[in-house]
């Protein structure tokens, strides 16, 4: 069973507004995935870390998209200004490495209005 | 362009049954193949993974077959239960970093 935590398990925004979700990783997993499920079970890499360095992330991550894995604390996820499009569930996953399996956290449901 | 293929979008069985879920993929450097279970409001689920060295893996009653040359992977799941009924998912990766997956195959098994 994973041991990703991920709060909260459902958030509801506002179009414009901000809309963040957190992510603690499975102890000794030192690589962080962020994932968007959408209602069509389409999945979108956003983006991912190893410790707190960014590796990879979309295009689109780095318009609206933030995302930091501070050390000694969550790793988070933050949407600036939300839009309709953007509801989905999204998830979380670590790693041991970037070769190792992924395991997911609940995921995150964001609903925007 | 989806890159990960899967079939059936839906597929129902009977308890007991041998439930089959394929997946086909376009990518030649895809190495690593992990298949997904998730349940309704729950995240996806490690079920069982291979990597393109092997062309078969056995966890229980889930058993993957691989075949490189054609691209083409499915999972086997025998003596189907009604605990299995989720969408299972087929993702692949090459190298390191992100896995991309398929649209997924939402199984049901009838008692």
């Amino acid at each position: 069973n994973s041991k990703v935590i991920q709060t909260p398990r459902y958030l509801v925004k506002g179009q414009g507004q901000k809309a963040k979700m957190r992510c603690i990783p499975e102890k000794g997993h030192p690589v962080v995935f962020w994932y968007q499920q959408n209602k069509n079970n389409e999945f979108k890499f956003l983006i991912n870390f190893q410790n707190q360095e960014v590796l990879q992330q979309i295009d689109m991550t780095e318009k609206r998209f933030s995302a930091e894995c501070p050390s000694n604390s969550p790793c988070s996820l933050e949407i600036q200004s939300s839009e309709a499009g953007d509801s989905a569930l999204y998830l979380c996953a670590s790693s041991r490495d970037n070769y190792a399996e992924q395991f997911f956290g609940p995921g995150t449901r964001l609903t925007v209005l | 362009q989806q890159q990960v293929r899967q079939s059936p979008q839906s597929l129902t069985v009977w308890e007991g049954e041998t439930a089959i879920l394929n997946c086909s993929y376009e990518d030649s450097t895809f190495n690593y193949f992990p298949w997904y279970q998730q349940f309704p409001g729950e995240g996806p689920a490690l079920l069982i993974s291979i990597r393109s060295v092997s062309d078969k893996k056995e966890d229980g009653r889930f058993t993957i077959f691989f075949n490189k040359r054609e691209k083409k992977l499915s999972l086997h799941i025998t003596d189907s239960q009604p605990g299995d009924s989720a969408t299972y998912f087929c993702a692949a990766r090459a190298g390191g970093y992100k896995v991309v997956f398929g649209s997924g195959t939402r199984l049901l098994v009838s008692p």
